[in-house]
Order: C-alpha cells, then structure tokens, then sequence
C-alpha cells in the first residue's frame, strides 16, 4: 500500500536548469495537489487537480508548472530555477477526507 | 485576515503531562472542517484527526482529542499523557465548504518539545 510516492527526496539545482518532481498516487483519488513548506511558515499551495485534464493554480504558482493526464500522477515542473525556489515540496492526494502527503522533497536552488 | 491562527509557536512540556495546542479559525461558513497534522524531524506529514463543523460531539482518536468550541471559533488539540515521541511540529488546517476543490488553509505551525 505506497500511498502517495514522490521523487526525489533530495534535490539540487543551478539557478536557470528545469526540473520535474514526480508525484503518483494509487489510491484513486481525485484531489492532488502541491505544496511547499518554507521554515516559519505553514504550508503554501502551489497548484492543484480536481481530476485528470484539470488543474488550476494555488497561492504561489509562479514558476510552477502542472499537468494531469492521469488519476495517478500529478507532476510538478520548475521551469527556471531561482533561489527563492528553494523549500521543502510535499504532493498530496484526497477523495473528501484528510489530505494524503508523500514524503516530501527538498530542494535547493544555488 | 489570517484564517488559521496557531498562536504558540513553540512549546515545551514535562514527559507525560497533557498538552493543550491553540488554534483559531475565521470563517463565515457554516460548514467546514478542521484537521491536525503532525510533522515530526523526520519531514512526513501525518494525519492526526478531524472535526466537522457540525460534529456534536468532540473528536477523539487514542491520546488525542478535539477541543471544538464553535462560539469561539477554536479547535485546539489536545495530546493527552503526552510521550517523548509527541515532539514535533503541529499544523491546524480548515476546509471550507463552499471551497469545492478540497483545499485546506493552513496555520504557522505549533512546535512542540517533550522533555524527558
């Protein structure tokens, strides 16, 4: 039972370079959504997906890309990195309950 | 305005005593739902316990319990005989209902310290 898997946990970039960070769920559900976590502060959401083909932006999507081809993954693409990107990312899926987090990753723009 | 309040931003507590975290919310809806989660040194986010606004009864889910005092606007948890292993930071988060997209507005974070 995985849950919600993201990847990688770890992550560090150069200012300018693109990355995605993974995120797939197998519990069907149809909420997913993104979030990242700066210290001091509480959880900021970036974007989110009320069902496959949907997604629609949170309180910081600048920089941020998402697509939804699938119930199961939820992919999130930094398209140029800055250092203010740099923050802890959690992925998180629900049907009407609670929210189901993965693991998180960190990552760092230098 | 801030939504969620979490006013203790850390907290330290005597190893098996009761610790009451705070939490306010502000919301002209007259259904919503409030949730605590636990995010321990380790990074997971863990789901601890829900309320609903229209929930008669308190939550309660083993040590932990939901103080809903709808008047006031609070849903403060409550981590009864309180373990080392409770050291973490607590998040105190609302979903609207009128919000048809599941999201939930979080506050700041509480972070808690046990000492032995």
């Amino acid at each position: 039972n995985a849950g919600v898997t993201q990847t990688p946990k770890f992550q560090v970039l150069k200012t300018g370079q693109s990355m995605t960070l993974q995120c797939a769920q197998d519990m069907n559900h149809e909420y997913m959504s993104w979030y990242r976590q700066d210290p001091g502060m509480g959880l900021r959401l970036i974007h989110y997906s009320v069902g496959a083909g949907i997604t629609d932006q949170g309180e910081v999507p600048n920089g941020y890309n998402v697509s939804r081809s699938t119930t199961e993954d939820f992919p999130l693409r930094l398209l140029s990195a800055a250092p203010s990107q740099t923050s802890v990312y959690f992925c998180a899926s629900s049907s009407l309950g609670p929210l189901h987090f993965g693991n998180g990753t960190r990552l760092t723009v230098t | 305005a801030q939504k969620i309040t979490q006013t203790q931003p850390g907290m330290f507590v005597q190893e098996k005593e009761a610790v009451t975290l705070d939490c306010t919310y502000d919301t002209s809806d007259q259904s919503y739902g409030l949730f605590w989660y636990k995010q321990p040194s380790s990074g997971e986010m863990i789901f601890l316990i829900y309320q609903g606004s229209y929930d008669e009864q308190n939550a309660t889910e083993g040590r932990y319990s939901l103080n809903f005092q709808k008047a006031r606007k609070s849903a403060n948890l409550v981590i009864s005989a309180s373990q080392l292993g409770d050291s973490a930071m607590y998040f105190c988060a609302m979903r609207e209902a009128e919000d048809s997209n599941y999201q939930l507005i979080w506050g700041a974070g509480t972070k808690l310290i046990i000492k032995p």
